[in-house]
């Protein structure tokens, strides 16, 4: 079955980049769609964005102008790039796959990595 | 964006009890909602998608329902295992948004 796992830094201080990435096992990139989302300490679910396994992207406008998700077939990951971020930006970040139409459910989702912004 | 507004924020109920979760979009989303489940410290996991699919290896007890601008989640006879928070999202546009979510705790 596959499985999602995010990697990456749990600290990032203020106005530098956060990078996350996702390795998928059990299965390949192709033929689905693949989302990141993201929760803030006590909050509700905030949907980033997704890439397809032909590397169309959509984004949260509200994150547009500082994100980057991207795919790297070769490894079986893909990734999230933020820039700029701010204290705003503290959650834990989750990975999961959509089905092979668009992220119109997701499933299954990664364990989730904790981010916080701080200097 | 489409605003997902879920009732009630949390509701204690007892083992056995039948339990209802409502989902209201502020606009028509068809039937491109899913609910999710999330205990604390994990992952959620989608229970029902589509409004009314239910996800292969979900209980039968977990059932959803609505289309357009109403929705409902049920859970028939609460087991233990399902006090969790319940979250619904829709799929019709973007960006996605959820709800914020329905915390089902122990009476």
């Amino acid at each position: 079955q596959v499985q999602l796992q995010e990697s990456g830094p749990g600290l990032v201080k203020p106005s530098e980049a956060l990078s996350l990435t996702c390795t998928v096992s059990g299965g390949p990139l192709s033929n689905y769609y693949w989302t990141w989302i993201r929760q803030p300490p006590g909050k509700g679910l905030e949907w980033i964005g997704y890439i397809n396994y032909r590397g169309s992207t959509n984004y949260n406008p509200s994150l547009k102008s500082r994100l980057t998700i991207s795919l790297d077939t070769s490894k079986n990951q893909f990734s999230l790039k933020l820039s700029s971020v701010t204290a705003a930006d503290t959650a834990v970040y989750y990975c999961a796959r959509g089905d092979d139409v668009a992220d119109n459910w997701l499933d299954p989702w990664g364990q989730g990595t904790p981010v916080t912004v701080s200097s | 964006d489409i605003q997902m507004t879920q009732s009630p924020s949390s509701l204690s109920a007892s083992v056995g009890d039948r339990v209802t979760i409502t989902c209201r979009a502020s606009q028509t989303i068809r039937t491109y909602l899913n609910w999710y489940q999330q205990k604390p410290g994990e992952a959620p996991k989608l229970l029902i998608y589509l409004a009314s699919s239910l996800r292969g290896g979900v209980p039968s007890r977990f059932s959803g329902s609505g289309s357009a601008t109403d929705f409902t989640l049920t859970i028939s006879s609460l087991q233990p295992e399902d006090f969790a928070t319940y979250s619904c999202q829709q799929t019709y546009t973007s960006p996605r948004t959820f709800g914020q979510g329905t915390k089902v705790e122990i009476k």
